[in-house]
């Protein structure tokens, strides 16, 4: 089974602050896939990012950047100059992707809720 | 871009009634997903459909929910007989069937039990 966990159940920060949202799971699975989604107050689910178990490379994607650590199981994602449309429910996901017994659901933390203030 | 579309955006309920939730996946994609969200909670995965058939569910799929494709293009949740605690937002996601792609989420239903 896979599990997610997201430490930081609020994170309250002022606009241009740089803010990292932390993520560690757990799954017996050699290859799996993490990915980044925002829920904005609208509710929508928008994808992020996503990062493959056997890429160990960060990268920088505009503001947003990524530091994936198999040896810790991490799976962080960092902000940079924060913006007040940044103020939403942040949810890291894991998946083992597809073939055999597996069909691609996401399992979810339990999300971070990021208030970027003026 | 394509996009997953949901119907209803709200739907409010009596308890004990039936309800179907209403999604159309993108066109080329094989895999379809129901997750729920109570408010305030993390997104919970419901079941997956591939081929025609459920693939996975989870423990949180009992005898009351069913799904279906019903043609070549939508994709229904039914609760037959609905709960107070069956109060959430629902999402229906799907994906073209490969790992290094992201699932595609609809804007979800919020459904209402009263």
């Amino acid at each position: 089974a896979q599990k997610v966990t997201q430490a930081q159940t609020e994170i309250s920060v002022v606009e241009k602050e740089d803010v990292t949202l932390d993520c560690v799971y757990e799954t017996r699975d050699t290859t799996y896939y993490l990915f980044w989604y925002k829920q904005p107050p609208s509710g929508e689910l928008v994808f992020l990012i996503r990062r493959n178990s056997f890429d160990e490379q960060n990268e920088i994607s505009g503001r947003y950047s990524w530091n994936f650590q198999k040896s810790t199981s991490s799976f962080n994602f960092t902000i940079t100059a924060s913006q007040v449309v940044d103020s939403a429910v942040y949810f890291c996901a894991l998946s083992v992707g597809f073939g055999g017994t597996s069909y691609g659901k996401l399992t979810f933390g339990q999300g971070t809720i990021l208030t970027v203030h003026p | 871009e394509p996009e997953v579309t949901q119907t209803p955006s709200h739907q409010v309920t009596q308890m004990g009634q039936e309800v179907i939730l209403r999604c159309v996946p993108i066109s080329n994609h094989l895999y379809f997903y129901w997750y729920r969200q109570i408010l305030g909670q993390k997104v919970e995965f419901l079941v997956s459909f591939y081929n025609n058939e459920i693939s996975e569910k989870s423990e949180i799929f009992d005898d009351q929910f069913s799904v279906e494709r019903p043609d070549g293009s939508n994709f229904t949740l039914k609760i037959r007989s609905t709960k107070l605690e069956d109060s959430a937002m629902y999402f229906c996601a799907s994906n073209v069937g490969n790992s290094n792609q992201p699932q595609h989420f609809g804007d979800g239903t919020r459904l209402s039990i009263l």
